[in-house]
């Protein structure tokens, strides 16, 4: 069973430079999400999405893009990498309601 | 404003220890309260609970929910270095499309 997929797994870029994160999931999940995780800050959700085409802001929004063109892809883009996006990205999804998160490896992110 | 605190932030004991980790939360509309362990990469999910004073049983892990003070507990008996890891607690928030906020959770660290 593939879950949820992340990639890359590690990435390091320049300040400036765009790049996309791409999260799947094969469990047929309306809800997906992104999260940041930094010392000491916990989880914080970036974006999320309640099915195709429906996208909204979390508590970290600013500097990233989200589209949910289908049920299985929630890709995450960074526009314009800043150091302050140095950071551990998780995407997690779930069924419909307020139930268990399922989360992806994770992608560990530097930007320099 | 809806937040999740743990406690403590870190704790080290020996192996054969009882711990008992803290999560309180302030949330509206509350509906479920989730607990995961995160050691290197994803957090995995252990419990969810949405009851009062129904404890969730897993082997030597075990949690509480208490609705009336907005706490719950999470308790591991007979510690074991496998044991050594973050434990998060999370709560859905926002009837409809649900947010999760995040605790900064608890480091535990098992000695042999």
């Amino acid at each position: 069973n593939a879950g949820v997929t992340q990639t890359p797994k590690f990435q390091v870029l320049k300040t400036g430079q765009s790049m996309t994160l791409q999260c799947a999931q094969d469990m047929n999940h309306e809800y997906m999400s992104w999260y940041r995780q930094d010392p000491g800050m916990g989880l914080r959700l970036i974006h999320y999405s309640v099915g195709a085409g429906i996208t909204d802001q979390g508590e970290v929004p600013n500097g990233y893009n989200v589209s949910r063109s289908t049920t299985e892809d929630f890709p995450l883009r960074l526009l314009s990498a800043a150091p302050s996006q140095t950071s551990v990205y998780f995407c997690a999804s779930r069924v419909a309601g307020a139930g268990e998160l399922f989360f992806g490896e994770g992608s560990r992110l530097t930007v320099l | 404003e809806d937040k999740v605190v743990q406690s403590p932030l870190s704790l080290v004991v020996h192996e054969g220890d009882t711990v008992t980790l803290n999560c309180s939360y302030e949330v509206t509309n509350f509906r479920s309260l989730l607990w995961y362990k995160q050691e290197k990469k994803a957090p995995t999910f252990l419990f969810m609970l949405t009851s009062s004073g129904i404890e969730k049983k897993s082997g030597r892990l075990s949690s509480i929910l208490d609705k009336k003070e907005l706490f719950s507990i999470l308790n591991i008996t007979a510690t074991q270095t496998g044991d050594s890891a973050v434990y998060l607690c999370a709560v859905p928030t926002t009837s409809g499309t649900y947010k999760y906020i995040f605790g900064t959770g608890t480091r535990l660290k098992v000695l042999a």
